[in-house]
């Protein structure tokens, strides 16, 4: 049982934006920064938000994220297959002096 | 351009030691940095191991902590995980990522590009 919870699938259809909660507490999200990963199949995740909101260089502003209380979302605007991916949160965990991830949440284009 | 490289048996006995290192490119580890190791138990999530600063300090995930050591080689450039007594449950494939300091807070934004470690007789 994962420290932050995440829906276990979202889907879209191409052009659409669809949107990835994530749900945790006041010793991690609530206390934290919060970052999101994507893990294509058989590869290693990749960072594609940190702090929030922020996107590293190469990542297209199609995606955003967001933080409020304990909760954060991730959004991705015009959805494309490229996107199709399993995504996770993350944040630090004062409690468990550690890093927390979320169980992941599985992105299918329809 | 970091680059990380896991290296390390793929097949453990269980009740073993895992050793798994984890080498570092294009720059140093004695750095504002820390770095992690992140396993991946077949079809499964994302779950920490721990992490490491270059002076040697460590934070262990609290379910693992009685099994896991986390050691820096300066000298090598490298990172290094021991999990002892391994089971089945510990098979998973395992990522070493650097924890880079990113406008003053840290993200792993750079990965290795994992090893699977069997926990099999």
């Amino acid at each position: 049982q994962s420290a932050l919870t995440q829906p276990p699938s979202a889907s879209g259809t191409p052009g659409q934006r669809v949107t990835i909660s994530c749900s945790g507490s006041r010793s991690n999200i609530g206390s934290n920064y919060v970052h999101w990963y994507k893990q294509l199949p058989g590869t290693a995740p990749k960072l594609l938000i940190y702090d929030n909101n922020q996107r590293p260089s190469g990542v297209p502003d199609r995606f955003s994220g967001s933080k409020s209380g304990t909760s954060a979302s991730l959004a991705i605007s015009g959805l494309r297959s490229e996107d199709e991916a399993d995504y996770y949160c993350a944040a630090w965990d004062d409690s468990l002096s550690g890093v927390v991830f979320g169980g992941g949440t599985k992105l299918t284009v329809l | 351009q970091v680059q990380l490289q896991e290296s390390g048996p793929g097949l453990v006995n269980p009740s073993g030691t895992l050793s798994l290192t984890c080498a570092v490119s294009g720059g140093s580890i004695s750095t504002t940095d820390w770095w992690s190791w992140v396993r991946q138990p077949p079809g499964k999530g994302l779950e920490w191991v721990g992490e490491i600063y270059q002076s040697g300090r460590t934070n262990y995930n609290p379910s693992l902590k009685s099994r896991v050591t986390i050691s820096v080689d300066k000298s090598k450039n490298q990172f290094s995980l021991n999990l002892s007594s391994v089971t089945a449950a510990d098979t998973a494939v395992y990522y070493c990522a650097r924890d880079g300091r990113l406008n003053s807070h840290y993200a792993m934004d750079v990965w290795g590009q994992g090893t699977t470690v069997t926990v099999s007789s």
